[in-house]
């Protein structure tokens, strides 16, 4: 089945620098790849998504890279601010096995 | 923009203890979804459902039970709870095809003894 590594488990970052999360999966099935944010004691929300019919993806400060070929997709998140810390989460989707999280990427932005 | 909600938000139970969770999402979502989120292993599907007393087991169901009573809740069934079981416990619902725009409530969290 679909297995999503994303490769930093923690990532800390000056504010106003650019902070990128890497991640990779398996199943060339998968055609859905949405972001969560999961703030300090909260619940998680999405951030942003990207489908197999486009490389990129732009909402204000983050942009989603994807490549298919090299089956890896990434966040981008330019100008940091404090806010932006929490723990970010990559899935995969695909119809047979449904979504697929990553284990997490806890993002620091330090002034 | 989707409600998902949980109750009770804490649970301390002992081992062997009869623990039920509870999720009600109001805006007539076809699937609903228990996870649990643990250090190192991020969220792991247990159960998740795509209508009234429809049931499919996910990827870590050993121990849990879980029913779907009506469109709106979604139950989770811990017949004899054990320290393994602790954990965070996520509910979540999407209206579209299974995994798709998903929306979770506010968590659960519960300790076994």
């Amino acid at each position: 089945g679909e297995k999503v590594e994303q490769h930093e488990s923690t990532l800390s970052v000056r504010e106003g620098d650019s902070a990128v999360i890497n991640c990779t999966y398996t199943d060339t099935a998968s055609s859905y790849f949405p972001w969560y944010k999961q703030e300090a004691g909260k619940s998680l929300h999405f951030v942003i998504d990207i489908r197999s019919n486009v490389d990129r993806k732009q909402s204000q400060r983050l942009t989603v890279l994807l490549d298919k070929k090299a089956k890896r997709f990434s966040l981008h998140i330019t100008a940091t601010q404090p806010e932006d810390s929490a723990i970010y989460f990559c899935a995969a989707h695909n119809y047979a096995q449904g979504l697929t999280f990553g284990l997490g990427t806890r993002v620091s932005v330090f002034p | 923009e989707a409600a998902v909600t949980q109750s009770p938000r804490n649970k301390v139970t002992v081992t062997g203890g009869n623990v039920t969770l509870s999720c009600r999402q109001t805006n007539s979502h076809n699937y609903m979804y228990w996870y649990r989120q643990d250090t190192g292993h991020g969220l792991r599907l247990i159960h998740y459902s795509y209508g009234a007393g429809n049931l499919q087991i996910g990827d870590v169901p050993d121990g849990y039970k879980a029913t779907r009573t009506t469109q709106e809740d979604f139950f989770l069934l811990l017949e004899l709870a054990s320290p393994s079981q602790t954990s965070l416990y996520f509910c979540a619902s999407s209206d579209k095809a299974r995994g798709l725009e998903q929306y979770f409530g506010p968590g659960t969290r519960l300790t076994v003894l």
